[in-house]
């Protein structure tokens, strides 16, 4: 059963605390994202892991970084979070083997900055 | 700037009907378009893609018509279920290198009464 898990599913944190929201996978996929989501925009993407240790920045990567020193695990981090970053995570995976090029993507993360 | 457009915001249908959701982008250089299908509480999830060498993509009840010269798309679906309430993004990519990096719009609400 091809899945991608996130956690937490919610959390709360104040101005100024560190975040750290994890994601896994287990198709072995090769390329997973973060990204966000706001009522209005859509999705946005955050950043990019195309594997270990080779990550490359999206469209709004200002104020997160990520981890990735295993295939299988995807971290986002906000150092210092803002109130602006309270928002919806979604992480995603997917592979460049597949020929349908679909993103798997997990049941997000509730972030809210207070 | 939203790369990607979509439109209407919500589109309510009677079940039975066919409901169309129409998509736009700006960047000639999009050569794939997936649309994803995302219920509350949950990740998007892959429905329904096309390549731009096409002009028209069916599977099942859902039909996506290509116009490239307009830059512009539209999802069609057919005989709508209560089942099909969900929010549906359009998105939009290059090829080659940046094949994963999906652009979305701000989605489409569909509401199907029974």
């Amino acid at each position: 059963d091809m899945k991608v898990t996130q956690m937490p599913r919610y959390l709360i944190k104040r101005m100024g605390e560190n975040v750290l929201l994890e994601c896994g996978q287990d198709m072995s996929h090769e390329t997973m994202y973060w990204y966000r989501q706001d009522p209005g925009l859509g999705l946005q993407l955050i950043y990019i892991s195309y594997d270990v240790d080779s990550n490359s920045e999206g469209d709004i990567p200002k104020g997160y970084r990520v981890s990735r020193k295993k295939r299988e695990h995807f971290s986002l981090i906000l150092d210092s979070a803002k109130t602006n970053q309270t928002s919806v995570y979604f992480c995603a995976s997917s592979s460049p083997t597949e020929s349908s090029y679909e993103q798997y993507f997990g049941p997000g993360t509730r972030l809210t900055v207070l | 700037q939203q790369q990607v457009r979509q439109s209407p915001q919500s589109l309510t249908v009677w079940e039975g009907e066919t409901a169309i959701l129409n998509c736009s982008y700006e960047d000639s250089t999009f050569n794939y378009f997936p649309w994803y299908q995302q219920f509350p509480g949950e990740g998007p999830a892959l429905l329904i893609s096309i390549r731009s060498v096409s002009d028209k993509k069916e599977d099942g009840r859902f039909t996506i018509f290509f116009n490239k010269r307009e830059k512009k798309l539209s999802l069609h679906i057919t005989d709508s279920q209560p089942g099909d309430s969900a929010t549906y993004f359009c998105a939009a990519s290059a090829g080659g290198s940046a094949l994963g990096r999906l652009h979305f719009g701000a989605g489409t609400q569909l509401i199907v009464i029974p």
